[in-house]
């Protein structure tokens, strides 16, 4: 596609219930990274897809969160049992290989109430 | 692990020029990236330094000094619509995942 596609563009739901939150990267990308960024703050490391390698799950803040990447292309990531501390924009972005700029999409923008 | 640090806010006037510092502790390092983001917005990449000296693109330029973990980005000639947040990016020599700063929120006065 033209850019990273993110789906879908709000999410209100109910604590305790899962959510999943979907990333189609740019076509080719081989890397593709999950941020979250909450109201007014920075950008925060979730999670890291890079090619065919083991993904860099450092920065998922609980085993609440998980996310895969099918066929190295769309990623989604899924929070179970939400908490209103979940509550953020979570912005997907893609790059061409490791060491180029990342392309960002309009994020999802999750409310838990 | 990784700290990058940049000024919350800062305020400049329309028509000045304005430099905005970053400096990190990261554990590796892989290059350097400067995003610019609207609120309500996806950041947008403004530029990308890995070796040391200044990248000048328009009225943006950014620099890297790489034994003292610092850059800065130098906004020219300063518009209305750069008020904006400015985000300082690293990307870990080691595990290669881009880390963003806190950011620095932007206000232009006329």
């Amino acid at each position: 596609g033209a850019g990273v596609s993110q789906s879908p563009s709000n999410k209100v739901t109910e604590k305790g219930k899962d959510v999943e939150l979907r990333c189609d990267p740019i076509s080719g990308h081989t890397a593709l990274y999950w941020y979250r960024q909450s109201l007014g703050q920075g950008l925060e490391f979730l999670i890291y897809f890079q090619g065919n390698s083991a993904p860099d799950k450092s920065g998922l803040p609980s085993d609440r969160f998980s996310a895969e990447r099918t066929g190295g292309s769309v990623s989604t990531l899924t929070i179970q049992r939400t908490q209103q501390e979940d509550s953020a924009v979570y912005l997907c972005a893609s790059s061409l290989v490791q060491n180029t700029e990342a392309f960002f999409g309009q994020g999802t923008r999750l409310t838990v109430v | 692990g990784q700290n990058i640090d940049q000024p919350t806010e800062m305020t400049a006037t329309e028509g000045a020029i304005v430099q905005i510092n970053c400096t990190y502790q990261t554990s590796g390092f892989n290059g350097l990236f400067w995003y610019q983001q609207h609120a309500g917005e996806a950041p947008t990449f403004l530029s990308y330094n890995v070796l040391d000296g200044l990248e000048e693109k328009g009225r943006f330029s950014s620099f890297l000094s790489r034994s003292k973990g610092y850059s800065y980005l130098l906004l020219k000639e300063l518009q209305m619509k750069d008020s904006a947040s400015y985000l300082c990016a690293v990307r870990d020599g080691g595990f290669q995942k881009l880390v963003f700063g806190t950011g620095t929120r932007l206000l232009v006065s006329p």
